[in-house]
């Protein structure tokens, strides 16, 4: 079982729409979740981190986080061609400070 | 806006050759931590760096690989004797307190030719 998963995608949205991205965790004990964006030859660029279960907004970005179902998952409201990359979901499990990545979604945002 | 900055953009060694990739932390973090990223791949953990020794490894930091804190401001990884399949992108991060968010560098892409 992969330790972090998420949809390859692509998945394209409209410009203005809501892009949700998706990711679940293998490991219960994982304590740190975070959002990265990496456009295509660039390096990973930090976006939203949750802790606690719920939502956390900051900005157009909205991260929810659902620990009893391992699921954490990214809202990007009124997407725009610029949010156009890949979205990697990155957690950092209990007891090891290293980052597990996914593979990444990518996103386009259709003008 | 405090960043991690990294040295070379980009290598191009021959296979056998050793290579350093250097990074510069931001300056106030404690945590250190490189990864790479093989082409079309997920980012792979390597290996975390804190007080002046290794804390993490993964089953990739094997005998060919090693990272040194030289001074106060710079962090680096060798990679002796470079294999094909060591091509790909090192990403040097750094973070103030562990299990917090983590800021990468924009990457050295190594090439083993």
């Amino acid at each position: 079982q992969k330790e972090v998963e998420q949809n390859s995608g692509p998945l394209s949205v409209p410009e203005g729409a809501i892009a949700s991205l998706n990711c679940t965790y293998s490991d219960r004990g994982s304590q740190s979740f975070f959002w990265y964006r990496q456009y295509s030859g660039k390096s990973p660029e930090l976006i939203m981190f949750i802790y606690s279960n719920g939502d956390k907004e900051d900005g157009r970005f909205t991260a929810q986080l659902n620990k009893a179902s391992q699921y954490v998952s990214l809202l990007i409201r009124d997407s725009q061609p610029s949010d156009s990359a890949t979205y990697l979901c990155a957690v950092n499990r209990g007891g090891a400070n290293n980052l597990f990545f996914g593979t990444g979604t990518r996103l386009t945002v259709i003008p | 806006e405090p960043e991690v900055t990294q040295t070379p953009s980009h290598q191009v060694t021959q296979m056998g050759q050793e290579v350093i990739l250097r990074c510069v932390p931001i300056s106030n973090h404690l945590y250190f931590y490189w990864y790479r990223q093989i082409l079309g791949q997920k980012v792979e953990f390597l290996v975390s760096f804190y007080n002046n020794e290794i804390s993490e490894k993964s089953e990739i930091f094997d005998d060919q690989f090693s990272v040194e804190r030289p001074d106060g401001s710079n962090f680096t990884l060798k990679i002796r004797s470079t294999k094909l399949e060591d091509s790909a992108m090192y990403f040097c991060a750094s973070s103030f307190r562990s299990y917090t968010e983590a800021f990468f560098g924009q990457g050295t892409r190594l090439t083993v030719v």
